[in-house]
């Protein structure tokens, strides 16, 4: 069974760049796309990106020019950067996988989410 | 960008009642649609996909269905369990959008 785990700080200071990686046991992350989310306190779910292990990527065009996914499949995990935040990125960040060799999917299974605070 | 509205907002049944939540489409998704089950402090969970197939697991009085532009999320017979909020997700055009989800309550 494919689990997914989020991790990295849990506080980031204004302007900086949020850095976070999502690990996949259970599985490989080959052949799969797979997705960020984020959820900020009390607020609905919105997309930020997803990327195919060989590196096809998209990302939504209101966080396009301050996010980077990548994927490491040596170490079976997912990568989100995203740079200059704000207050306003204070969230829950989630990871998920998406579908076979489409990104045009579903999302199971998500991962646990990590709380990321922006603040200084 | 598609834009997914739900309906209600929040929704007040009594346990062992059917409840109905909506999503609309602004354009046709087709029946790429899923909807997801979140309860406070955990992740999404998905309940349906392709606009009325349940995920592995999920009981069968969750039900799904629409096409197109207008999709329904039906509970049969509500436990305590199935109060939570609802997403409805449309994965058919790039980016990818979320509803603002139905908080489903007890009455």
């Amino acid at each position: 069974q494919v689990q997914l785990q989020e991790s990295g700080p849990g506080l980031v200071k204004p302007s900086e760049t949020l850095s976070l990686t999502c690990t996949v046991s259970g599985g490989s992350i080959s052949d799969y796309y797979w997705s960020w989310i984020r959820q900020p306190p009390g607020k609905g779910l919105e997309w930020i990106g997803y990327m195919f292990h060989s590196g096809g990527t998209n990302s939504n065009p209101s966080l396009r020019s301050r996010v980077t996914i990548s994927v490491d499949t040596s170490k079976n995990q997912i990568s989100l950067k995203l740079s200059s935040v704000t207050a306003a990125d204070t969230a829950v960040y989630y990871c998920a996988r998406a579908g076979l060799f489409t990104p045009d999917n579903w999302l199971d299974p998500w991962g646990q989410g990590t709380l990321v605070t922006v603040s200084s | 960008e598609i834009v997914m509205t739900q309906s209600p907002a929040t929704l007040s049944v009594s346990p062992g009642e059917r409840a109905a939540l909506s999503c609309r489409a602004s354009q046709s998704v087709s029946t790429n649609l899923a909807w997801y089950q979140q309860k406070p402090g955990q992740a999404p969970r998905l309940l349906i996909y392709g606009a009325s197939t349940r995920a592995t697991g999920i009981p069968a009085r969750f039900s799904g269905s629409g096409s197109g532009t207008e999709f329904t999320l039906t509970i049969s017979s509500l436990q305590s369990e199935d109060f939570a909020v609802y997403y409805c997700h449309q994965y058919n055009n790039w980016p990818y959008s979320f509803g603002q989800g139905t908080k489903l309550e007890i009455k």
